[in-house]
């Protein structure tokens, strides 16, 4: 059975402090793993899809990895605005086009 | 290019009513899914309409229904509430239903059953 696992469910750091979200996956075949960011109260927003192993993306702060096994969201010098929930989703080979999301790691950033 | 969007922002019903929640997609989307999203949880697959038929379906009861109109929007229908049917519902929206397309997400509807 396909899982998505997040760590840690919460993360505090200071303004200026990097740090990785965690994405640990199991899918039958991954045909893409999707990182998004959610603030309170709103939808998704899309940050970056990783197709294979070694592939890495970066926007502003952000940069996702991924392995065969697990993806990182690595967040350089954060600030405040950055604090969101950050969620981890995968499709697999034989799924309908749905996505299996992980619980997501909640990220505050103190000033 | 207008985005996502989902009407009622919130919506508060009785355990046995029904309910209809509606989404419009994204100019130039055909396809859309709905996710269910409990409070501290990932969303959960619900089911997908590409082009007006119902196109994959996630591990939800019958009571759960939708339609999508020839202009892309749709409604998420839900029969016979239940109390654990409280959540946030959100509505996806993404240009084809090709893999690896990202999707576009409204900022849901919070449905309380009472």
């Amino acid at each position: 059975e396909d899982q998505v696992t997040q760590s840690p469910e919460a993360l505090r750091l200071q303004e200026g402090e990097s740090s990785s979200l965690n994405c640990s996956y199991t899918v039958s075949g991954l045909r893409g793993l999707f990182w998004y960011r959610q603030d309170p109260g709103k939808g998704p927003e899309f940050l970056f899809t990783l197709y294979s192993a070694g592939e890495e993306k970066e926007k502003e702060r952000l940069k996702a990895t991924l392995t065969k096994k697990e993806s990182f969201l690595h967040i350089t010098a954060p600030k405040p605005e950055d604090s969101a929930t950050y969620l981890c989703a995968v499709q697999d080979g034989g799924s309908n086009y749905q996505l299996i999301w992980g619980a997501g790691t909640k990220l505050i950033i103190k000033p | 290019e207008t985005g996502v969007t989902q009407s009622p922002t919130h919506l508060i019903k009785t355990r046995g009513q029904q309910v209809t929640l509606r989404c419009s997609s994204q100019s130039g989307h055909n396809t859309v899914s709905w996710y269910q999203q409990a409070l501290g949880q990932g969303p959960q697959f619900i089911f997908q309409y590409y082009r007006e038929e119902e196109n994959g379906r996630g591990n939800f009861p019958p009571r759960f229904s939708g339609l999508q109109f020839p202009n892309y929007s749709s409604e998420l229908n839900v029969n016979a509430l239940e109390l654990d049917d409280s959540a946030l519902y959100l509505c996806a929206s993404s240009p084809e239903t090709a893999m690896n397309t990202e999707a576009f997400f409204g900022q849901g509807t919070r449905l309380t059953v009472v």
